[in-house]
């Protein structure tokens, strides 16, 4: 357990359904981020955030997606009229920017989401 | 731009060796190493920066090659619990120093 929690572990919806995540880092971590992993594939960076700000999005990132952490703790992603093709593992990370171990990301366990 | 990890895949009795290679054909600020099973999060391994030392701890270790813009990751006596596919994820020179690009994976599989 690295100190990060995803909620929830599964999510499976039909097409055209919204879907929302929560990310809870490590709680002294300003630093969160996104990523999403598809089978065989290392993970893919979405969004970055330093405390409230959202400083990055992707091109993977289309409208239909949209993140928030609103008092710079916890953080949601939200996918809007999901697609059979956002049906991936969503990772959030987390890490102190200034402190001993600085770059390093420690990853929660993930949402697993399934778009029949 | 992704790095490339060599091997894809690899198969070790228990006790012996195995290296693992990561790529990158842009300069290197960092080079972050995770080992991931299945269904589960990575886990860090170890972060090696420009200009850092070689890193290790117990029998995992990694070096940082700036010429080649290449890690490598040594894995020595390997035990049962060192299978799972490790990932390199890299920070590029003069990039966001926070986001990590990674490779598609190494499968070590440990057999007794």
């Amino acid at each position: 357990d690295t100190g990060v929690s995803q909620d929830p572990r599964h999510k499976i919806t039909k097409r055209g359904q919204n879907v929302t995540f929560r990310c809870d880092p490590i709680s002294e971590h300003n630093r969160l981020y996104w990523y999403r992993q598809t089978l065989g594939q290392g993970p893919e960076f979405l969004t970055y955030f330093q405390n409230e700000a959202q400083l990055e999005k992707s091109r993977l990132l289309s409208d239909r997606f949209s993140a928030e952490r609103p008092k710079g703790s916890f953080s949601t992603l939200e996918i809007q009229r999901t697609e059979q093709g956002d049906s991936a593992m969503y990772l959030c990370a987390s890490s102190l920017a200034g402190g001993p171990d600085t770059d390093t990301q420690y990853f929660g366990p993930g949402t697993r989401l399934t778009v029949l | 731009q992704q790095p490339v990890q060599s091997p894809q895949a690899v198969i070790l009795r228990e006790g012996e060796d195995a290296v693992i290679n990561c790529s990158s054909s842009k300069a290197l600020y960092s080079v972050h190493w995770y080992r991931q099973k299945h269904g589960e999060a990575p886990v860090f391994l170890m972060i090696l920066l420009k200009g850092g030392e070689q890193k290790g701890h117990d029998k995992i270790s990694a070096s940082f090659n700036e010429k080649k813009q290449q890690s490598s990751l040594y894995l020595t006596a390997s035990q049962l619990s060192y299978s799972g596919t490790y990932f390199c994820g890299t920070e590029h020179s003069g990039g966001s120093n926070y986001k990590l690009t990674f490779g598609k994976g190494t499968l070590l599989t440990v057999n007794p």
